[in-house]
């Protein structure tokens, strides 16, 4: 049982490259998330998607966009990475609607340089 | 004043004790609280979520909810070095969506063998 699933793991990027981070859930959820996790920052939403063909921007959107690609997948595309971009990302997925029962994906550690 | 307070550790006690994790939050909406589990280099974990007032108990782990203080508690008694980790309590209400949904910026505990 796989559950979210986030590629890669790690990724070194220059300043002004772009890249996109993947994620997919096998749990048949709706709504999918991703957010990023910064020492004495605590875990900022970025997006979300509450059900396929829908998204949202959460706390902390600039410079991030995603792509719903279907019920499984949700992807986060970063344009031109920038160092305050160098965080932790973690995507996440839940039913519909269901704040309390979040699940995490391992986490993508990013770093720009 | 943050909608959610975790004091962030270290906590460090010895192996056998009784573990007590707590987080306070502003915001009387919150219907549901979670316990998520982190450990170095992971992605959080659920551990329990509890819904209104009152206690739920599982296995070593006791999650307490006190809305009239606006105080949230979890218990880890007969404590083990695996249970080492960072600790994230979470809230979110009914209706809320994603952005109804915060986290505390995590206990760092340690659990001495």
């Amino acid at each position: 049982n796989a559950g979210v699933t986030q590629t890669p793991k790690f990724q070194v990027l220059k300043t002004g490259q772009s890249m996109t981070l993947q994620c997919a859930q096998d749990m048949n959820h709706n709504s999918m998330y991703w957010y990023r996790q910064d020492p004495g920052m605590g875990l900022r939403l970025i997006y979300y998607s509450a059900s396929e063909g829908t998204t949202d921007k959460g706390e902390v959107p600039n410079g991030y966009n995603v792509s719903r690609l279907n019920k499984r997948e949700f992807s986060l595309r970063l344009e031109s990475a920038a160092p305050s971009q160098t965080s932790v990302y973690f995507c996440a997925s839940s039913e519909a609607g269901s704040g309390n029962t979040i699940y995490f994906g391992e986490g993508s550690w990013l770093t720009v340089v | 004043q943050k909608e959610v307070e975790q004091d962030p550790g270290p906590l460090s006690v010895p192996e056998g004790a009784i573990v007590s994790l707590n987080c306070t939050y502003s915001n009387s909406a919150f219907q549901y609280f979670m316990w998520y589990r982190q450990y170095s280099r992971k992605g959080p974990e659920l551990l329990m979520y509890t819904y209104s007032s009152g206690n739920k108990e599982d296995g070593r782990f006791t999650a307490q909810v006190d809305k009239s203080s606006k105080y949230i508690s979890l218990f880890i008694r007969d404590s083990q070095p695996s249970d080492s980790a960072t600790y994230l309590c979470a809230m979110w209400y009914s209706g809320g969506g994603a952005d109804g949904l915060t986290f505390g910026k995590g206990t760092h505990l340690i659990i001495q063998p």
